[in-house]
């Protein structure tokens, strides 16, 4: 049963352009939602994070938004750049403190330049 | 270089038999997180410890477990090992262990290979 979803597995954009990636989400008890990003041979790297009281949270290049009536929630990169190519894990939380993060499967990213 | 250590790098080893995979985590940090991915499941989270005791566990089996050492660095221990052990074994740490709310920094990750 997979309560986090990424049902892209990859996305090619051009560089300049923006990507945005997509997480759904079954559980309605999350209530903290994180982004990573992972490069070949390396572990993830934490990006960006948003708490289910807010919609949207913006870092830079990067804002997540978050729909809790969709359950869905978007990873916005903008502008795109060739060094963002690697694979986007989003990751909920139902229980801040105690409970385990939950991952979707993950979606590649290609910017071409 | 996050500043998270794990040894070995990749790991060969056959069905029925147990491994540990050692992890350091960065200076000052108190917590450590142990995660499977693997290629049919995914990132899966499988236990946390902070400053010696366990803190939360995720989807760890009952042949696997770890432990957090006084010098913080922690190991995890897998036994018994089937075909469906082989995945990428990550470790994290944060500061605090305020799971989720605090950064983890993720090491380079050990690659175990059950032949």
């Amino acid at each position: 049963d997979q309560q986090v979803k990424q049902n892209s597995p990859s996305l090619s954009v051009q560089e300049g352009r923006i990507s945005i990636l997509n997480c759904d989400y079954t559980n309605s008890m999350f209530d903290y939602f994180l982004w990573y990003k992972k490069y070949p041979a390396e572990g993830p790297t934490f990006l960006i994070s948003i708490s289910s009281i807010k919609d949207k949270n913006e870092d830079g290049r990067f804002t997540v938004f978050l729909n809790k009536s969709a359950k869905h929630l978007s990873l916005h990169i903008v502008p795109s750049q060739p060094g963002d190519s690697a694979v986007y894990f989003c990751a909920a939380s139902e229980d801040t403190g105690r409970r385990a993060l939950t991952f979707g499967s993950g979606t590649r990213l290609q910017v071409q330049p | 270089d996050s500043g998270v250590t794990q040894t070995p790098k990749h790991l060969i080893t056959a069905t029925g038999q147990r491994v540990t995979l050692r992890c350091s985590p960065r200076s000052g940090d108190l917590s450590v997180y142990w995660y499977q991915q693997s290629l049919d499941q995914g990132l899966q989270f499988l236990i946390q410890y902070y400053n010696g005791e366990e803190r939360a566990k995720g989807n760890i089996l009952e042949r696997f477990s770890a432990q957090q050492f006084p010098d913080l660095h922690s190991e995890l221990n897998l036994s018994s090992l089937e075909l469906g052990d082989s995945a990428l074994y990550f470790c994290a740490s944060s500061v605090e262990g305020f799971f989720p709310l605090e950064t983890q920094y993720f090491g380079p990750g050990t690659r175990l290979l059950v032949l």
